[in-house]
């Protein structure tokens, strides 16, 4: 009764070095999401797949690219990372859209010095 | 302008206090409204989920919407120390895959 994992749950990374962070769902959801998280910000979108092939730009998109493996796993690349970047990210996935319940990870905490 | 505001807080009442939390958005196009509940380094989880207008009742929790006004509110009643944690509302319109979410307001129960 796994829901939806992330890897990993912590990172410290320095300015320029790049990184994958990892999702995957065994729900069956046709979409899924990368949010970041940050004090006083709530969570913000930064790209969602709505189904299996199709991936699209969310409110905050600059810096990340992501890639949409199969239907279980979505994953968020940070080419090279900027200490504006630091936030605790999570990934989320729903049967169909975010007018339905949206099932959320643990998290990444994500230091960039 | 945010799109959602909300007060983030904090909020400490006694057990057995009644808890408001409330949010206002500028979106009318909004119908899908929802509370979600987060544990200190947890994931956020669905609480309550409220389309367009009304208010539903779920054990303590009750949810409030007036689309007139673009006010939404959650009441937590006969509160539990296990109640402390984020409230993040959430909400979207139809075909929109952004969910617009709140600050989030942190709640302690003290015991």
């Amino acid at each position: 009764n796994a829901g939806v994992t992330q890897t990993p749950k912590f990172q410290v990374l320095k300015t320029g070095q790049s990184m994958t962070l990892q999702c995957a769902q065994d729900m069956n959801h046709n979409s899924m999401y990368w949010y970041r998280q940050d004090p006083g910000m709530g969570l913000r979108l930064i790209y969602y797949s709505a189904s299996e092939g199709t991936t699209d730009k969310g409110e905050v998109p600059n810096g990340y690219n992501v890639s949409r493996l199969n239907k279980r796993e979505f994953s968020l690349r940070l080419e090279s990372a900027a200490p504006s970047q630091t936030s605790v990210y999570f990934c989320a996935s729903s049967e169909a859209g975010p007018n339905e319940k949206l099932f959320f990870g643990s998290g990444t905490q994500l230091s960039v010095l | 302008q945010k799109e959602v505001e909300q007060d983030p807080g904090p909020l400490s009442v006694p057990e057995g206090a009644i808890v408001s939390l409330n949010c206002t958005y500028s979106n009318s196009a909004f119908q899908y409204f929802m509370w979600y509940r987060q544990y200190s380094r947890k994931g956020p989880e669905l609480l309550m989920y409220t389309y367009s207008s009304g208010n539903k009742e779920d054990g303590r929790f009750t949810a409030q919407v007036d689309k007139s006004s673009k006010y939404i509110s959650l009441f937590i009643r006969d509160s539990q120390p296990s109640d402390s944690a984020t409230y993040l509302c959430a909400m979207t319109s139809t075909n929109d895959y952004k969910l617009s979410f709140g600050a989030g307001t942190t709640v302690t129960v003290r015991a």
